[in-house]
């Protein structure tokens, strides 16, 4: 199975700051990989698919970037509605879909 | 509107069953690939089980023999049959629409809690 790994697990920033989140494969998955945002007591949704395709309604803030093991989730400039948790999820070889740990985002 | 319904969480005791729905909505379930995806309390995301759209099904090793998701393309519904329940199956469960071609979750329900206690 393929592992993900975050980091950092977590990250505190100020409305504003430039972000970025990192996630990094056990192998190559190509641009197999997908971003979600996850609010208290809400449930994740999705941010960007194959590594760089930012969804419809997501801000232009958020980019995805990266390829083979190494991909990263940039926020240009924090929102208050940014703070959250934020999972990366690699489709390459599946089953089993594999999610990283989780970054969470919090006010500094 | 594009949405999934959860339905059928509870509280049981270890070694019971339990059978949640997931009622679609603006799409077809047996056009696209739906994946059961949990969240334990305070946990990340694990991936539960799959079914394509041909029927073909797959299942993380930690519910492979318990779990069994199907659907009824009549009622437009999946559901995850879960048998032999233990308190590590306790967690918020997700029915989620498979993009396809990126295997992405693009449609989430507002998930259903599944407690498992004596």
């Amino acid at each position: 199975d393929i592992q993900m790994t975050q980091s950092p697990s977590s990250l505190s920033a100020s409305v504003g700051d430039r972000v970025t989140i990192t996630c990094r494969a056990s192998q190559s998955i190509s641009r197999y990989l997908n971003w979600y945002q996850q609010k208290p007591g809400k449930a994740p949704n999705l941010l960007i698919s194959a590594a760089s395709n930012l969804q419809t309604g997501v801000p232009s803030r958020f980019r995805g970037s990266g390829s083979g093991t190494e991909f990263t989730l940039t926020i240009s400039s924090l929102q208050p509605e940014d703070f959250a948790t934020y999972y990366c999820q690699q489709s390459y070889s599946t089953p089993p879909i594999t999610f990283g740990q989780g970054t969470r985002l919090e006010i500094k | 509107e594009v949405q999934v319904v959860e339905s059928g969480g509870g509280l049981i005791q270890p070694g019971g069953s339990l059978r949640l729905s997931c009622a679609a909505s603006g799409f077809t379930v047996s056009s696209n690939y739906m994946s059961w995806v949990r969240q334990a309390p305070g946990k990340g995301l694990e991936w539960v089980s799959i079914i394509y759209g041909g029927g073909t099904t797959y299942y993380a090793d930690s519910v492979k023999g318990r779990f069994t998701i199907s659907r009824d393309n009549s009622r437009n519904k999946v559901y995850l049959q879960m048998n032999r329940l233990t308190a590590e199956d306790t967690a918020i469960y997700y029915c989620v629409r498979d993009q396809g071609a990126s295997d992405a979750f693009d449609i989430w329900g507002q998930g259903t809690m599944v407690s498992v206690s004596s």
